[in-house]
């Protein structure tokens, strides 16, 4: 059985960097099939998604147009996990975040147990 | 960008009814990229439907998924107290995925 553990900080300051890790149990973050998202959800805008890496020959990512130009995902093949870093955050970033294995891009079969980061000074 | 849009936003139907959702797309949609997803409070989604109407592991027959192209139905039938949920369809197109804004099934 998978299991996705995610752990980071739930407050974060405007203008700074948010960071969170997904750990990942029954699988591996170098899967052929599968790949590793990150997806947040809040009053305003729903459940979002954001990006995800994977792994075919070699390391690919793809990301939303909407954050593409402050947000990284990291895979880490030591630990067998996955990251994510959003920039410049402000309080439209406070949401639950949530890291979900996809399998071939058709649809989340596992999902982390969220995170509430709230953005505020 | 597909948008989603889920319809009606609010359903309350009473244990035993079928319940009838809808998500309509702004585009067309390959049918393997189409699926559902159950979220209770305090917890994260789960998958339902995928493919638009292949039932995820463990997922009882009472749910079921149809449709092609824009328009897509989730159904549930003989409604239980435990289907109370917000369900949510979701689509893949172009490198970008999104969701529906979601439905909400209170059971009376």
């Amino acid at each position: 059985q998978v299991q996705l553990q995610q752990s980071g900080p739930g407050l974060v300051k405007p203008s700074q960097t948010l960071s969170l890790t997904c750990a990942i149990s029954g699988d591996s973050v170098s899967s052929n099939i599968a790949a590793w998202n990150w997806i947040r959800q809040s009053p305003s805008r729903g459940l979002e998604w954001l990006g995800r890496t994977y792994y075919r020959s070699k390391w690919y990512r793809d990301y939303a147009v909407s954050v593409k130009s402050r947000i990284t995902i990291n895979p880490d093949t030591t630990e067998n996990q996955f990251s994510l870093q959003l920039d410049s955050v402000t309080p439209e970033d406070t949401a639950v975040y949530f890291c979900a294995r996809d399998m071939w891009g058709y649809y989340y079969d596992f999902w982390g147990q969220g995170i509430l980061v709230t953005v505020s000074s | 960008e597909t948008v989603l849009t889920q319809s009606p936003g609010t359903l309350s139907l009473s244990p035993g009814e079928t319940a009838t959702l809808s998500c309509r797309a702004s585009q067309g949609i390959n049918r393997s990229y189409l699926a559902w997803y159950q979220q209770k409070p305090g917890q994260a989604p789960r998958l339902l439907i995928y493919g638009v109407s292949t039932r995820a592991t463990g997922i009882p027959d009472r749910f079921s998924g149809s449709g092609s192209g824009t328009d897509f139905t989730l159904t549930i039938s003989r409604l239980e107290p435990e289907d109370s949920a917000v369900y949510y369809c979701q689509q893949h197109k172009s490198a970008q995925w999104t969701f529906g804004q979601g439905i909400k099934v209170e059971i009376k």
